[in-house]
């Protein structure tokens, strides 16, 4: 089993629609997590922090579930900018926390007028 | 200016040639990091440094060696590469490596040909 698992997609959904994908994780000890957003031939930029309570910015919301071992993405209203590749990041930490950064294959979402 | 800054953005070599990637960051961070990404695959972690001293070297062959004269500048210098080399090579830093402060901030990336 991968130590972090998306959903390739693509997912693609037409302009305004609400968008949801999950990122399942192996260790029970993480305990940081991200979004980053991935843009074509671009690099990585950090989206967003996961947060226990879960978190909001502005139309996309983050949630954790540790009981379940996943972590969820919504964008609402979505936009043709958020056409992008979206990466779950997991920091499982440890001596070398650095080391343990795991980064997922990565949802492409395809956003279409 | 951008905080973490990578050249060349492309490169085209021999599998005999010398060559080495160059990552500077402007954001006084103690932390860089050499990610590859190959088509299809999550990022690869090959090498850490943590206040100039290499922490991590995730099992990365050794016609790739990286060197860190300083906490802002991380080179990545290739020799004798493979055709499976080619991939996007991706610099990051972060503040530090400890909890809370590991957010990490990439570079445009080399895009790496092997011939």
């Amino acid at each position: 089993r991968k130590e972090v698992e998306q959903d390739p997609g693509p997912f693609n959904v037409p302009e305004g629609a609400t968008v949801a994908f999950n990122c399942t994780y192996s260790n029970s000890a993480s305990q940081s997590f991200f979004w980053y957003r991935q843009d074509c031939r671009k690099e990585p930029k950090l989206l967003m922090s996961v947060y226990s309570s879960g978190n909001e910015d502005g139309r996309f919301t983050a949630q954790l579930n540790r009981a379940s071992q996943y972590i969820s993405l919504l964008i609402r209203d979505s936009k043709l900018s958020d056409s992008a590749t979206y990466l779950c990041v997991v920091n499982n930490h440890g001596d070398s926390s650095a080391s343990k950064i795991i980064f997922g294959s990565g949802t492409r979402l395809s956003i279409r007028p | 200016e951008t905080g973490v800054t990578q050249t060349p953005r492309h490169l085209v070599m021999g599998m005999t040639n010398k060559k080495s990637l160059k990552c500077e960051q402007h954001l006084g961070h103690n932390a860089m990091y050499w990610y590859k990404q190959s088509a299809k695959k999550p990022l690869e972690l090959m090498f850490v440094y943590n206040f100039k001293e290499q922490t991590e070297n995730n099992s990365v062959p050794s016609r790739f060696s990286p060197e860190c004269p300083n906490s802002s500048h991380l080179f990545l210098h290739l020799h004798t590469l493979q055709p499976e080399d080619s991939a996007l090579y991706l610099c990051a830093s972060s503040q530090d490596k400890v909890a809370g402060t590991e957010k990490l901030f990439f570079g445009s990336g080399t895009q790496l040909s092997v011939l």
